[in-house]
């Protein structure tokens, strides 16, 4: 069975500075696409980035960028310049073909401060 | 298109009651995904359809949920004999074909 691990539940960050986020995940399947969500207060889920696994570049949008360790079963989220707008829940999602369904962490508070 | 629409945005219901949710998708996915999220955990897997087709339902669902998408538009998501531990955000997604999923506002039961 898949599963997706966040081990870090709160983080804080400076507002202009860079924070990374990570992620760890386990399957046995070798095609698989790697999301981040965020879920600002209250409000709903969008994404941030997507990274398809057969592709060995990072994904990058903007401000946000992934360092995906495909071997590692790695994919963390980097921050830079962060705005107090980045403030919210975090999550990483997992999905494949296999299941069709995606796969959650239980998510990372991240909170950018003033 | 403005995205997944879920109504209503909040019901409070009394123990025991049934409760529907609706989820409309975006108009051209055809997959379409139920989740539920409590307070500070990500979301879990409920159930997912292909079309109208219900491929896949959690094993954590009772019996006493279902979830219909006839002709593969708009799904609903029913609870019967709502219980307290039911009370949750329930999140309807939807995707078309490797893309990813596109998240509505949710539903926020309330179990009292």
């Amino acid at each position: 069975a898949q599963t997706v691990t966040q081990s870090q539940p709160e983080m804080s960050v400076q507002e202009a500075e860079t924070v990374t986020l990570s992620c760890t995940y386990d399957t046995s399947e070798n095609n698989y696409y790697l999301f981040w969500y965020k879920q600002p207060p209250s409000r709903q889920m969008i994404l941030v980035i997507r990274q398809e696994a057969y592709k060995q570049q990072n994904a990058t949008e903007n401000r946000f960028s992934v360092n995906f360790q495909k071997a590692a079963k790695s994919f963390s989220l980097k921050i830079s310049d962060s705005q107090l707008g980045d403030t919210a829940m975090y999550f990483c999602a997992f999905w494949t073909s296999g299941t069709y369904k995606y796969i959650f962490g239980t998510g990372t508070r991240l909170k950018v401060l003033a | 298109d403005t995205g997944v629409s879920q109504n209503p945005r909040h019901k409070i219901t009394k123990r025991g009651q049934n409760v529907t949710f609706r989820c409309d998708p975006i108009s051209e996915h055809n997959r379409l995904y139920w989740y539920r999220q409590t307070l500070g955990q990500g979301p879990e897997f409920l159930t997912y359809f292909q079309n109208e087709a219900q491929l896949e339902k959690s094993r954590l669902l009772s019996d006493r949920f279902s979830a219909e998408r006839p002709k593969g538009s708009f799904s609903t998501l029913e609870i019967q004999r709502t219980e307290q531990g039911d009370s949750a955000m329930y999140l309807c997604a939807s995707s078309g074909i490797d893309t990813e999923a596109f998240f509505g506002q949710g539903t926020r039961l309330t179990v009292v």
